[in-house]
């Protein structure tokens, strides 16, 4: 079943500007973490938030998570050409053990117009 | 090495055939993870194994047979497979924190498979 709903569904930007993609999940988690695919590719990890972390900062990258609304929050900011993918938010707590799967949101495709 | 391989990159088969696809890493990972993913949709979870044992089926047919031999490699044994069974099919490996934890996961290339 699926757990998170992002927000944008598309997102077209002009290169240099800001993308920012929301997620929301429905259940309690341990970790939240972003991904990015390119066109039908593997996944990259891009950053992980725990449950009891509000904000997190990697690179250009600036992850929120509000746990009271169950949403988070992705912002690329100076974006680049090489950017354009798509973007999952995923969570864990399925079992609360060590090795869990990841539910994934529905995604966020970025366009970085040059 | 941080790299997840996968293979055959592209496969075409029967409803009829049997195929297995091949999943390894040497990054020391104890938990490997199968994923399908369609067209246009985000990763599904299938299966987790956790030290060489299958800890979560997503209730998963059973013409999707996982297998581990050994904490490197994971494989997936198809059979009997429906045109709606054709998708991008993900590994992935990571280690294991432990309870209420989890590290990021590597994703291998996929595999693209079409039943026909």
């Amino acid at each position: 079943s699926q757990q998170g709903e992002e927000d944008p569904q598309a997102l077209s930007i002009q290169e240099g500007e800001n993308a920012t993609m929301n997620c929301s999940y429905k259940t309690s988690i341990n970790n939240l973490q972003w991904y990015r695919q390119n066109s039908g590719r593997g996944l990259v990890h891009l950053i992980l938030i725990r449950s009891n972390e509000r904000e997190k900062h990697s690179g250009r990258l600036r992850v929120t998570l509000d746990t009271s609304k169950k949403s988070s929050s992705l912002l690329i900011t100076a974006s680049r050409a090489a950017d354009t993918a798509s973007y999952f938010c995923a969570t864990d707590g399925r079992t609360g053990g060590g090795a869990d799967g990841l539910t994934f949101g529905k995604g966020t495709h970025l366009i970085i117009q040059p | 090495d941080t790299e997840v391989t996968q293979t055959p990159k592209h496969l075409v088969m029967g409803m009829t055939n049997k195929k297995s696809l091949k999943c390894e890493q040497h990054m020391g990972h104890r938990a490997m993870y199968w994923y399908k993913q369609k067209a246009k949709k985000p990763p599904e979870l299938m299966f987790v194994y956790s030290y060489e044992k299958l800890s979560i089926n997503e209730s998963v047919p059973s013409r999707f047979s996982p297998e581990c031999p050994n904490s490197s490699l994971l494989n997936l044994h198809l059979h009997a497979l429906q045109p709606e069974d054709s998708a991008l099919y993900l590994c992935a490996s990571s280690h294991i924190l432990g309870r209420s934890n989890s590290y990021e996961q590597y994703f291998g290339p996929g595999t693209r498979l079409t039943v026909t």
